[in-house]
């Protein structure tokens, strides 16, 4: 399995400013995933984040919004820039580790933007 | 586009009882993925079916896969209380191990006594 740490677990901004969130885990990984999941709805895939390549990004997400590093192959960190209310979600992180078929997701950071 | 549908959408069952959550998706796939998720809290992986007539099972849940059907089902046996939570189902993108996952709205399932 993989232990995935997630920070901030939550924050309250403003709008028009950026936040950075980080992902860490407990051991190498090469794929690394981020979600959204707005209030009370399901989870929608974000971007791929393959240490080693550029990441790829979903219809309906932009790398000037969504900015995304992947300097290793044991830490990401997604930006949501010039936040907006709508932006208001909790954000996943998740991995394939160790070969294995399951995914696992971190804690997530729940993100209210006034 | 893939699209991944679960029904119900909510299911309040009495402690004990038995039914099912049915997960429908568009396009073909033999990777798919469920998930339970208490609520504030991440996802908790549940099973992973690889392939056609899959089946697994942990405790009072059990799941199966129907590729040909486009079909996923978890059932649940004997339900208790513990099991109140939100179900997700998900599939795999490309159905080519992209790991990519498309994800239901979610059976948010409430056991009473």
């Amino acid at each position: 399995s993989a232990v995935i740490s997630q920070k901030p677990s939550r924050d309250i901004c403003q709008r028009g400013t950026s936040l950075t969130i980080q992902c860490q885990v407990d051991s190498q990984v090469t794929m690394m995933f981020w979600y959204r999941q707005q209030p009370g709805q399901s989870l929608t895939l974000i971007a791929t984040a393959n240490q080693g390549s550029e990441a790829t990004y979903e219809s309906g997400f932009v790398i000037d919004k969504f900015p995304i590093s992947r300097p290793n192959l044991t830490f990401s960190t997604l930006t949501v820039s010039n936040m907006s209310p709508e932006d208001s979600s909790i954000y996943l992180c998740s991995v394939r580790a160790g070969g294995l078929e399951k995914l696992f997701f971190g804690s997530g950071t729940q993100l209210s933007v006034l | 586009e893939l699209k991944v549908e679960q029904n119900p959408l909510f299911l309040s069952m009495q402690e004990g009882k038995n039914y099912t959550i049915y997960c429908n998706y568009s396009t073909t796939s033999d990777r798919l993925y469920w998930y339970r998720q208490d609520p504030g809290k991440s996802l908790e992986s549940l099973f992973v079916l690889l392939s056609n007539g899959a089946v697994k099972q942990e405790g009072r849940l059990m799941a199966s896969l129907d590729t040909k059907a486009r079909l996923s089902t978890l059932h649940i046996t004997a339900a208790v209380h513990d099991l109140s939570a939100t179900y997700f189902c998900a599939v795999d993108h490309s159905g080519a191990g992209s790991y990519q996952l498309t994800f239901g709205k979610g059976t948010k399932l409430s056991v009473i006594p």
